[in-house]
């Protein structure tokens, strides 16, 4: 089964408007971190935001928030007043343990997002 | 603040050729790294963990010999492509963290383009 679930392989929006993409999750762990990054067509991997599974509130940074539904198992991207450079890849991934000791990164599929003008 | 540098940023030979790729970090210690590949419209498949001053942790169906990653300093993780084939072409991206309450940060990775 997949651990990290995008569900929406491309995505328009207008300029100016906000977005939300979605990412589902699944773990039995209790304690998990929950990233979001964005790859540009140049390729570099960019943090975006993290969610720890303790956290009581919502992650916030910037024009980006996540909406975390820990029941519905959901930690999707809010992109607000999106701007044209915002067109790129976005991808979810999950840190499944506790922040100490090694681990690794389950990523999802990914979302292109298109921003027009 | 977290800066990873990936070096080189695209690689074109001949097959046959070892080809090396550098990434360190700048303005932290990584005390794990972690090597990915990428293929063209696909998300990122980790290859390998490397901790500093022990051997890699290999994934599932990545063969060591084939890829050989060193993890001598804090601050630099190497992976070889040894014997390079046209099938190793590839887009290689490596991630480190210092302490696990941060976010892994990505060098900004290498297009290997094997003849």
């Amino acid at each position: 089964a997949q651990k990290i679930t995008q569900t929406q392989p491309g995505m328009f929006v207008q300029e100016k408007e906000a977005v939300t993409l979605d990412c589902t999750y699944d773990t039995s762990d209790p304690s998990y971190g929950l990233f979001w990054y964005k790859q540009p067509s140049s390729g570099e991997m960019i943090f975006l935001i993290y969610q720890g599974s303790y956290d009581q509130q919502n992650a916030t940074e910037g024009r980006y928030s996540l909406n975390f539904q820990k029941a519905r198992k959901s930690a999707n991207l809010v992109i607000s007043a999106s701007q044209l450079g915002d067109s790129a890849m976005y991808f979810c991934a999950m840190r499944e343990g506790p922040p100490s000791g090694t681990y690794k990164y389950i990523f999802g599929t990914g979302t292109r997002l298109k921003v027009l003008a | 603040g977290a800066v990873v540098s990936q070096h080189p940023s695209w690689v074109i030979c001949k097959s046959g050729t070892s080809v090396k790729i550098e990434c360190r970090s700048l303005d932290f210690q990584a005390t794990t790294m972690f090597w990915y590949r990428q293929f063209p419209k696909q998300s990122l498949m980790l290859m390998a963990t490397s901790n500093e001053g022990s051997k890699a942790t290999y994934e599932q169906g990545v063969e060591k010999d084939k890829f050989l990653i060193n993890h001598a300093s804090l601050t630099l993780s190497t992976l070889t492509v040894t014997s390079a084939h046209p099938e190793d072409s590839s887009f290689y991206i490596c991630s480190a963290r210092d302490t696990g309450y941060q976010p892994q940060h990505f060098g900004d990775g290498t297009r290997l383009s094997i003849l």
